[in-house]
């Protein structure tokens, strides 16, 4: 089974930071990740899809990079609705096979 | 716009079966997609349960694949769970959600909570 294991898992950060939350498998899953936003009592929001693509309507101050096993989760400029739990997923290729990563909550410093 | 609405008992005692239905509005689940449970453990991450396409083909968690049933209604546009053998670690909010095979689980229900307990 693939381990998918995410960092850090707490992170505080103040309004107008850059963050960078980063996930990493444990086998090569080229570009088949995704990222999630959960609020508080919400259901999951999808941000992120293969790897890199912005979900529609998802704010351009998020971006995402990797391939292979290293990925990475970037808000250039944090805004007071980014503060949330961030899950990284990945998908068995043309599968619908998932595992989550444990999640980072991103806090106000 | 497509929606989706969990349901099912609250309270379930251990040992027995937790069954859970997902009903789904603004898109036939026979036109495609798959269709798939998570659930949450309180305080706890994600965790992917099963997937099921609208033919009824279905891909389990192997840790639940043993106590686990995915079944899917056309005729009412609903998905089912039914998870066997329960215990208090299966306590969890359950959320079933669409999933696309190119991006991800792009449409979820608000989830429901299920708690095992005598």
């Amino acid at each position: 089974d693939i381990q998918m294991t995410q960092s850090p898992s707490t992170l505080s950060a103040s309004v107008g930071d850059r963050v960078t939350i980063t996930c990493r498998a444990s086998q090569r899953i080229d570009n088949w990740l995704a990222w999630y936003q959960q609020k508080p009592g919400k259901a999951p929001k999808l941000l992120i899809y293969k790897a890199s693509r912005l979900e529609s309507g998802v704010p351009s101050r998020f971006s995402a990079s990797g391939s292979g096993t290293e990925f990475a989760l970037t808000i250039s400029s944090l805004q007071p609705d980014d503060f949330a739990t961030y899950y990284c997923k990945q998908q068995n290729a043309y599968s619908p096979v998932y595992t989550f990563g444990q999640g980072t909550k991103l806090e106000i410093k | 716009q497509v929606q989706l609405q969990e349901s099912g008992p609250g309270l379930v005692k251990p040992s027995e079966t937790l069954s859970l239905t997902c009903t789904v509005s603004g898109y036939s689940i026979s036109r495609g997609y798959y269709w798939v449970w998570i659930r949450q453990a309180p305080g706890k991450g994600l965790e992917w349960i099963g997937s099921m396409f609208h033919s009824g083909s279905t891909y389990y968690n192997p840790s639940l694949k043993s106590r686990l049933t995915i079944l899917v209604d056309t005729s009412n546009n609903q998905f089912s769970l039914q998870l066997s053998s329960v215990t208090a670690t299966d306590t969890a909010v359950y959320y079933c959600a669409r999933a696309s095979e190119l991006t991800g689980f792009d449409s979820w229900g608000q989830g429901t909570l299920v708690a095992v307990s005598s």
